[in-house]
């Protein structure tokens, strides 16, 4: 079945204890990229990577790291985490990066709350 | 700029009522692609609708339909006879082309609730 994965789905943590999201597609997509959501504010880009060692910042990197070490897998790191991280995260991935008509597939979401 | 904007926060209906979502969205650019999302309470992501910016055409799906007019830079989503399945938030997204890849912008969303 072609999907989306996040690990874990739910995460709390404190504050400035480091934690890794992982994120992994099995379509082969070259395109993946980190949303994180938040009320009233709706989905704001993260990070996104267009290929594998080709990664660049969103509208709302601060704070985070990513790698594309390999094309199926594309983990969040947060070094430090900190209570304004608490957040709705979802992991999206698409076939072609530069190919406007794509549609990006989403994972389920990983429900983040630092304390 | 590149963006979208639900105005509606939240709107709330009785079942069986008709309902209308909007979206406006600003671009610069000739192709582009418009998106609908459905986030039931579960929290995922649902995708709706891909349409196009050469086609305006209006599009059924089954209570669904969607009305896209270049001349007003709105994408509606009309819901007839909702149900309360139907309740959750909707986001309309906007699809371009940013300095030679694909960027996904996305508007702050709107929570229907439907009540028996």
């Amino acid at each position: 079945e072609a999907q989306v994965t996040q690990n874990p789905r739910y995460l709390i943590t404190v504050t400035g204890k480091k934690l890794t999201v992982t994120c992994s597609q099995n379509m082969n997509h070259e395109y993946m990229s980190w949303y994180r959501q938040d009320p009233g504010l709706g989905l704001r880009q993260i990070y996104y990577s267009m290929n594998v060692e080709v990664t660049d910042k969103g509208d709302v990197p601060e704070g985070y790291k990513v790698s594309r070490k390999e094309k199926r897998n594309f983990p969040l790191i947060l070094e430090s985490p900190s209570p304004n991280q608490t957040s709705l995260y979802f992991c999206a991935s698409s076939l072609d990066s530069g190919d406007v008509q794509e549609t990006q597939y989403f994972g389920p979401g990983t429900r983040l709350l630092v304390l | 700029a590149q963006k979208v904007t639900q105005a509606q926060t939240e709107i709330s209906v009785v079942e069986k009522e008709d309902v209308t979502l909007d979206c406006v969205y600003e671009t610069r650019d000739t192709t582009y692609y418009l998106f609908w999302y459905k986030q039931p309470p579960s929290g995922e992501l649902v995708f709706l609708i891909r349409r196009n910016s050469f086609d305006e055409q209006n599009e059924i799906s089954g209570r669904y339909s969607w009305n896209f007019q270049k001349s007003t830079s709105s994408f509606n989503f009309t819901i007839t006879a909702s149900q309360v399945v139907d309740s959750a938030v909707y986001f309309c997204a906007l699809r371009f082309m940013n300095t030679g890849f694909q960027k996904l912008v996305f508007g702050t969303g709107t929570r229907l609730l439907v009540s028996p």
